[in-house]
């Protein structure tokens, strides 16, 4: 069990500019999470995979944010023409199957400029 | 009406004292709560899960889940400098958004000598 992997740990970029993030969950788990975090505040459901199926997406997230887990495996967050409104802390995280708790990877931070 | 809400912080008790953190939320269908530990800077870790109603107790810490009631708690007996963070609580929402753990905003606790 290696953990939650989670890369790049930060990225500064410019506002418009296309970010990807990717994470890599523990090996038997087959759901994984997104969330976003600002400073204060708990984190925010982005979406979540069961295997390759994308289950759920927030209602609040922008149509700029779009997440792949293509063959169940790894996942990629990309957000397309960033925002300052952007920068904040994602969260990766995985599960087993059921109401089982989220192991977290250590996050990407984003900072828009 | 907030999907759950934790008692405002930040909460400051000194060294060997009980801190209680408490959580309440709107979703009678939600199962399994959990709570979380976040130092600052570093994602969530898991200290406690509970799936029913009572108490559970893990070392220095008693989660109590009371569903008719819709809330949670976390009691840190003992407390320690070292317990100093933010403590998130988390559930797994009913219905449609089966499989979504929902966090709420943290409550901030220092545990000063």
């Amino acid at each position: 069990d290696t953990g939650v992997s989670q890369n790049p740990r930060h990225k500064i970029t410019k506002r418009g500019q296309n970010v990807t993030f990717r994470c890599d969950p523990i090996s038997e788990h087959n759901r994984l999470y997104w969330y976003r975090q600002t400073l204060g505040q708990g984190p925010e459901f982005l979406t979540y995979f069961q295997n390759e199926a994308q289950l759920e997406k927030s209602r609040l997230l922008s149509d700029r944010f779009s997440a792949e887990r293509p063959k169940g495996s790894f996942s990629t967050l990309e957000i397309q023409r960033t925002e300052q409104g952007d920068s904040a802390m994602y969260l990766c995280a995985s599960s087993p199957p059921g109401l089982s708790p989220l192991h977290f990877g250590n996050g990407t931070r984003l900072t828009v400029t | 009406q907030k999907e759950v809400e934790q008692n405002s912080g930040p909460l400051s008790v000194p060294e060997g004292a009980i801190a209680s953190l408490n959580c309440t939320y709107s979703d009678r269908g939600s199962q399994s709560f959990f709570w979380y530990r976040q130092y600052s800077g570093k994602s969530p870790e898991l200290i406690m899960s509970i799936y029913s109603n009572g108490d559970k107790e893990d070392g220095r810490f008693t989660a109590q889940l009371n569903k008719a009631s819709q809330y949670v708690s976390l009691l840190i007996r003992d407390s320690q400098p070292s317990d100093s963070a933010t403590y998130l609580c988390a559930f797994y929402a009913g219905g449609t958004s089966y499989g979504k753990l929902t966090f709420g905003q943290g409550t901030i606790l220092t545990v000063h000598p």
